[in-house]
């Protein structure tokens, strides 16, 4: 099955306490990005990254990381600093260019902080 | 800037009539549009998507959508509503550097 998976679908953060989430597809795309989304909002760009080894700040990256050491792979981790992190995390990616690009989206990971 | 506005938070449809959720957006240029249907706890799907061909776009599930550039509006319409239906709708607009700027979402809710 092609797709994006995205694990755990719900992860638990004690205070204080760095995590990670995993994003993986098997799409063959070049382009990965992360996104926020808080209760009754849209969704907000943390992290993406276009090609393997690289990767930008979105709207709003401060206390969080990620890392593009494959193509396949774009994990995304919510550290300490990140003082509201409790939300629902969806990893997308993409294919095509310009306007033919179109973002396909993972299932999500709902986070909570005990 | 780009910017989406769904002038709806909650749109409420008996099943078998009519569905109509709107979009305004403001754009720089002639932007490519999305409409995007979550599921509870689920990701985003893609429903469909303008990008400068025709102006009324057909998408899956019987919905489609139509570009008004001169009222800046995306509306999505569906004739006959469906339980299954019943989910979170995004508008969303791509900006000049490929990014995707969503809107805050409509509820659609389908009584029986």
């Amino acid at each position: 099955d092609g797709g994006i998976t995205q694990s755990p679908k719900y992860l638990f953060r004690k205070e204080g306490q760095n995590v990670t989430l995993s994003c993986e597809q098997n799409l063959n795309h070049d382009a990965m990005y992360w996104y926020r989304q808080d209760p009754g909002q849209g969704l907000r760009l943390i992290y993406y990254s276009q090609i393997v080894n690289d990767f930008q700040k979105g709207d709003i990256a401060e206390g969080y990381s990620v890392s593009r050491e494959k193509k396949e792979s774009f994990p995304l981790t919510v550290t300490s600093a990140q003082k509201n992190p409790t939300a629902f995390y969806l990893c997308a990616s993409s294919i095509g260019l310009g306007d033919q690009e179109t973002q396909y989206f993972g299932p999500g990971t709902r986070l909570l902080v005990l | 800037a780009q910017s989406v506005t769904q002038l709806d938070s909650h749109v409420s449809v008996s099943e078998g009539t009519p569905v109509l959720l709107r979009c305004n957006y403001s754009s720089s240029y002639s932007p490519s549009l999305f409409w995007y249907v979550q599921h509870p706890n689920k990701g985003l799907q893609l429903l469909l998507k303008y990008t400068s061909a025709a102006t009324l776009v057909k998408g899956i599930n019987g919905f489609e959508a139509e570009f008004k550039k001169s009222e800046t509006s995306f509306h999505l319409t569906k004739p006959s509503a469906h339980m299954s239906d019943a989910a979170e709708y995004f508008c969303v607009v791509r900006n000049a550097g490929n990014m995707l700027t969503f809107g805050g979402g409509t509820r659609l809710m389908v009584k029986p």
